[in-house]
């Protein structure tokens, strides 16, 4: 069984620009959840989608940032404009359902550097 | 507001010492536990999910307790090997499935 893909895996941009990832869900996963992981710290969640909808978008900084799950399956974050702390890895995980019974399965995540 | 911390936060051993990685968290209305293991640039894997009901869940070399009442789960690892190198993060879900994550305990395990 395939894993979460994301792409790309490293990203380099300057402040004020802005840069898109994507995620590629385990087949037949219902539920979608990125998450950013600052250096040193644990990762915190984003975002989370049930299919093409948003379930908690509490810690999303929507000035900037912004996310999509068209079709229910692949999603994009979008960040714009960058700022510096805003380096972090992005990670994307998926999981059967939403609720706490099922398990996340996390990709290898996009390390991205604001300069 | 539900907080998870771990200590220590960078642990340096020889091979072959038995470990153990503390987890602590403010609020003990939780619905799991669970432990993560993160390699430099990949993903996280899991190592051991703990249901609220459960006292400890065992996977080879690993076993992990939780004591819910007093907000503690404790990561034990057995006869360590330079492959258990990573980082270590705990993580609680409460009644949402939300995952709240430590900040990770970093483990290097020299030859």
């Amino acid at each position: 069984e395939a894993g979460v893909a994301q792409s790309p895996r490293y990203k380099i941009i300057e402040k004020r620009q802005s840069v898109a990832f994507w995620c590629n869900p385990i087949s037949g996963h219902a539920t979608l959840y990125w998450y950013q992981q600052i250096l040193g710290q644990g990762p915190k969640l984003l975002i989370q989608f049930q299919n093409n909808g948003v379930v908690d978008d509490s810690q999303l900084p929507k000035d900037r940032f912004s996310a999509e799950r068209l079709k229910g399956v692949d999603s994009t974050l979008k960040i714009q404009p960058a700022k510096l702390e805003d380096s972090a890895v992005y990670l994307c995980a998926s999981s059967l359902g939403g609720g706490p019974h099922n398990e996340q399965f996390f990709g290898p995540g996009t390390r991205l550097t604001v300069l | 507001k539900q907080e998870v911390t771990q200590i220590p936060a960078a642990l340096s051993v020889p091979e072959g010492e038995n470990l153990v990685l503390n987890c602590s968290f403010t609020d003990s209305a939780i619905y799991n536990l669970q432990w993560f293991r993160q390699d430099p640039g990949k993903g996280l894997t899991s190592l051991l999910l703990i249901q609220s009901s459960q006292r400890e869940q065992t996977s080879g070399r690993l076993n992990a307790s939780l004591d819910k009442s007093s907000g503690r789960s404790t990561l034990y690892i057995a006869a360590s090997q330079p492959g258990d190198s990573a980082t270590y993060l705990c993580a609680v879900r409460p009644s949402t499935d939300k995952l709240i994550f430590g900040t990770g305990t970093r483990l290097q395990v020299f030859p």
